[in-house]
């Protein structure tokens, strides 16, 4: 059983907002920073979301992250082709001593 | 312009061992900490382990602890990852990443070097 969870897939059309949620627990997200991240195909990771909502310089705004009790939520509004890839949310966990990611949500834009 | 170079992947049989390295240029290197994360193929991301700036402080996920090594050499500004008794569950593309400001924010990565377990 997965410490954080995501959906497997989420979907939208250009334009829209889509919402990827992401589920722990009091000793994870409860009580931790989350961090957002985008994956495109065959490309590293790239950081989108740090201490829960603040974006690094260059990230477009249309990307907003939030946080309340044990769930977090990444948003992406005014979706763009370019935004199809995989996201994963990530947190440290206070009882198992680690950074966990959770198992990744592909967005396809339809 | 910060740069993330790793470097040290490769076919291996289970059991054996690989040493992992990552370069990078661009930043104050002993200030930050420093991640190992992998990618098993078609798989999602697992963080690997952690180590302070100044070394005193090492974080190893379970999968790894006891078999893989974390370390620094500040003076030449390099990450590197021992990587002993190694499984094919092991095998994964291998990502260094720079920690800011915290974990788990992971605000460059490399590329990624692949490391394949197999006989």
């Amino acid at each position: 059983q997965s410490v954080v969870t995501q959906p497997p897939s989420a979907s939208g059309t250009p334009g829209q907002k889509v919402t990827i949620s992401c589920s722990g627990g009091s000793s994870n997200i409860g009580s931790n920073y989350v961090c957002w991240y985008q994956q495109l195909p065959g490309t590293a990771p790239k950081l989108l979301i740090y201490k829960n909502d603040q974006r690094p310089s260059g990230v477009p705004d249309r990307f907003s992250g939030s946080k309340s009790g044990t769930s977090a939520s990444l948003a992406i509004s005014g979706l763009r082709s370019e935004d199809e890839a995989d996201y994963y949310c990530a947190t440290w966990d206070d009882n198992l001593r680690g950074v966990f990611f959770g198992g990744g949500t592909k967005l396809t834009v339809l | 312009e910060v740069q993330l170079l790793e470097s040290g992947g490769g076919l291996v049989q289970p059991g054996g061992s690989l040493r992992l390295s990552c370069a990078t240029s661009g930043f104050t290197f002993y200030t930050y900490a420093m991640t190992w994360v992998r990618q098993a193929p078609g798989k999602g991301l697992e963080w690997v382990s952690t180590i302070s700036g100044s070394s005193d402080a090492t974080y190893y996920a379970d999968s790894v602890k006891g078999r893989f090594t974390i370390s620094r050499d500040n003076s030449e500004n390099t990450l590197y990852l021992q990587m002993n008794s190694l499984r094919a569950e092991d095998t994964a593309v291998y990502y260094c990443a720079k920690v800011s400001p915290s974990l788990p924010s992971l605000n460059y990565w490399g590329q990624g070097t692949l490391v394949t377990v197999s006989s």
